[in-house]
């Protein structure tokens, strides 16, 4: 069945510090995948997205994402975080249906 | 210009009440949608609509009618008001179907007492 999982509700980091939020993905063929971005009190916004190609992709705000079939993951990276990222990131897969995980909450301190 | 947006952005209501709530996009996007988002949980698909006068089913239908009027306008309505109905709805576009990217609007917060 298909779905999406972000097994951390909450992260913590230090601003600087480097950053992975992890998303698992369940899609027996090639799943479409999105990272999107929702500030507060704001509608998502979307961060990047993967339809097949090279594994990793780039996107905005020096944020990518790393595609892995074998491990069913689409992680979130960003070499040095701002106390600007803080925000909730959702990690979603369309492909039949339109799946979004539930959501981390990046907290970046300063 | 946000070419999503959404209104009113709260609401308040009593249960068995009836509601509204009203998105336009000006991107000229075939495809719209509207979610529902609770606390600690992603966005829920209700219903969307790939064109005027379309309407298709999404994954929590229940309690709620839609429609799309034109390419830019499409409508939530809840006829009877129920507290477990109180969240935060989204309106989305795109060009392409849910394999495209979305572009959200801002939020409407309903309540229902």
């Amino acid at each position: 069945a298909q779905s999406v999982t972000q097994p951390d509700a909450r992260v913590t980091v230090s601003e600087g510090a480097s950053l992975q939020l992890r998303c698992k993905y369940s899609y027996s063929g090639t799943p479409y995948l999105f990272w999107y971005v929702q500030y507060p009190r704001q509608g998502l916004q979307l961060l990047l997205k993967y339809y097949s190609g090279d594994p990793v992709v780039q996107g905005v705000n020096g944020f990518e994402a790393e595609f892995s079939k074998s491990n069913s993951s689409f992680h979130l990276r960003k070499a040095s975080v701002h106390w600007s990222d803080s925000a909730v990131y959702f990690c979603v897969n369309s492909n039949n249906r339109i799946f979004f995980g539930d959501g981390t909450q990046l907290v970046v301190k300063p | 210009e946000a070419a999503v947006t959404q209104s009113p952005r709260n609401k308040v209501t009593v249960t068995g009440g009836n509601v509204t709530l009203s998105c336009r996009q000006t991107n000229s996007h075939n495809y719209m949608y509207w979610y529902r988002q609770d606390t600690g949980h992603g966005l829920r698909l209700i219903h969307y609509s790939y064109g005027a006068g379309n309407l298709q089913i999404g994954d929590v239908p229940d309690g709620y009618k839609a429609t799309r009027t034109t390419q830019e306008d499409f409508f939530l309505l809840l006829e009877l008001a129920s507290p477990s109905q109180t969240s935060l709805y989204f309106c989305a576009s795109s060009p392409g179907g849910i394999y495209a990217e979305q572009f959200f609007g801002p939020g409407t917060r309903l309540t229902v007492l």
